[in-house]
């Protein structure tokens, strides 16, 4: 059973940083993009960031480039989401999902609210 | 990276159909037959219902279809059910690994 557990989240200050997981198992890690999706509160769905198998090649929403850092490590078959400089617009629940787009897998969400 | 457009709400009584639009630009959904569809119920991670368009993962109800003309794409619900009753959400590849979101969709089954 393919399972995708996020983990990380949390309240944080503007201009701080906070490190998301997300652990995956149920399914051959390495031989799949991954990305993280993220929904502000009320809000709709917003693509983050995604990543190739072998972490060669990432992608972000232009609102983060400069700011968050997708990144894996295919022998934790885990993948992570460093943000930095945090604003109060990143307030949001974030969802790491198997596959670069069409995602039928996804994790539960962890919330991270940035917020003084 | 414009979202794609959808009406902000829809609704249908049970057994009726209804149809969600979603309308992008040449460059993502004129450009690729990539369009999915996603369900949510509130506090609900998504549900893939519709993905390459109109092809459906296994276990979702062939009520559920997808199309698209030109650069919009269209999910269509026949004979609603009370627990179509959700937040709908459309997603197109944009290119460079790019992916944008409509803005959703709320359906409410009268």
């Amino acid at each position: 059973e393919v399972q995708l557990v996020e983990s990380g989240g949390g309240l944080v200050q503007p201009g701080g940083s906070l490190r998301l997981s997300c652990a995956a198992s149920g399914f051959t890690f390495s031989s799949y993009w991954m990305s993280w999706v993220r929904q502000a509160p009320g809000k709709g769905l917003e693509w983050v960031a995604n990543i190739k198998q072998d972490g060669s090649e990432k992608y972000y929403v232009d609102s983060v480039k400069g700011r968050f850092t997708i990144s894996r490590d295919n022998a934790k078959n885990s993948l992570y989401l460093q943000m930095n400089s945090l604003r109060a617009e990143d307030t949001a629940v974030y969802y790491c999902a198997r596959d670069s787009s069409s995602w039928y897998y996804w994790g539960q969400g962890t919330l991270v609210t940035v917020s003084s | 990276q414009s979202a794609l457009t959808q009406p902000a709400s829809v609704s249908g009584s049970p057994g009726q159909s209804i149809t969600i639009s979603c309308t992008g630009t040449s460059s993502d959904v004129g450009s690729y037959n990539l369009v999915s569809w996603y369900q949510q119920h509130p506090g609900k991670a998504p549900k893939l219902m519709i993905y390459e368009g109109s092809k459906r993962p296994s276990g979702v109800s062939n009520r559920f279809s997808g199309s698209k003309s030109g650069n919009t794409a269209s999910l269509t619900i026949s004979g609603l059910q009370a627990e179509d009753e959700a937040d709908y959400y459309c997603c197109s590849y944009a290119g460079s690994a790019h992916v944008v979101f409509g803005g959703g969709t709320k359906l409410t089954v009268l």
